[in-house]
């Protein structure tokens, strides 16, 4: 299996510029993460889904982030406009949940965004 | 609701010595306990992880972890530090009700000094 696919790995942009992350995840899992990754903040939960529907997004930071979830295969995270503080590493991560799985997470590579 | 611990940001052993990385988890039921690495610039990977079957886990690299529920604790270890265990890493919990979520502790840095 290929694992997590993550793109860009890496995105460099001006300030109010729209941002779009890209992720697919293992090929028939049914959880799929998104998580933010910063030296002072640490790693944080933004969003999860569960059969392409978002479950809980209350770590999303505010109202410029939005994610999708069209199909079982693909999942955006768009930034729009981005700010300097969103500067951080993007990580998607996915899972089967299955009891015998025990909800363990695959992560991709992440993209390293930078907002200047 | 879940929590862990992680005691001590940053840890560095000299080469050869015993690892020994702290974590603490706290929750109402049952739980499912892992420590996940990460080396620069990667994504998390799962090390180990305890599902109730034993209270010691054996995972990949040489590393093991013990389950202690006296003390809520699920410190991992490993006898000989190499220079290639230095990265991050994470204890996480997750429950059978969490609905797949995990939650992850906020990390320790692992240095190794030749």
């Amino acid at each position: 299996d290929a694992g997590v696919i993550q793109s860009p790995r890496h995105e460099v942009t001006e300030m109010g510029q729209e941002v779009t992350l890209r992720c697919k995840p293992i090929s028939g899992h049914d959880y799929l993460f998104w998580y933010r990754q910063t030296m002072m903040r640490g790693l944080e939960l933004l969003i999860y889904f569960n059969n392409n529907v978002p479950i809980d997004d209350s770590g999303m930071p505010e109202d410029r982030f939005s994610a999708k979830m069209p199909n079982a295969s693909f999942s955006t995270l768009k930034i729009q406009p981005s700010e300097p503080r969103d500067s951080a590493v993007y990580f998607c991560a996915s899972s089967l949940n299955r009891a015998v799985y025990f909800y363990e997470q695959y992560f991709g590579p992440g993209t390293r965004l930078t907002v200047t | 609701a879940q929590s862990v611990t992680q005691l001590g940001s940053h840890v560095s052993v000299s080469e050869g010595a015993l690892v020994l990385l702290r974590c603490n988890y706290s929750s109402s039921v049952p739980p499912y306990l892992f420590w996940y690495v990460q080396y620069p610039n990667q994504g998390l990977q799962l090390l180990l992880k305890y599902t109730s079957a034993a209270t010691l886990v054996k995972g990949i690299n040489g590393f093991e972890a013990e389950f202690k529920k006296s003390e809520t604790s699920f410190h991992l270890t490993k006898p000989s530090a190499h220079m290639s265990d230095a990265a991050e890493y994470f204890c996480a919990v997750s429950v059978k009700s969490s609905a797949s979520k995990i939650i992850f502790g906020s990390g320790t840095r692992l240095s190794i000094r030749p």
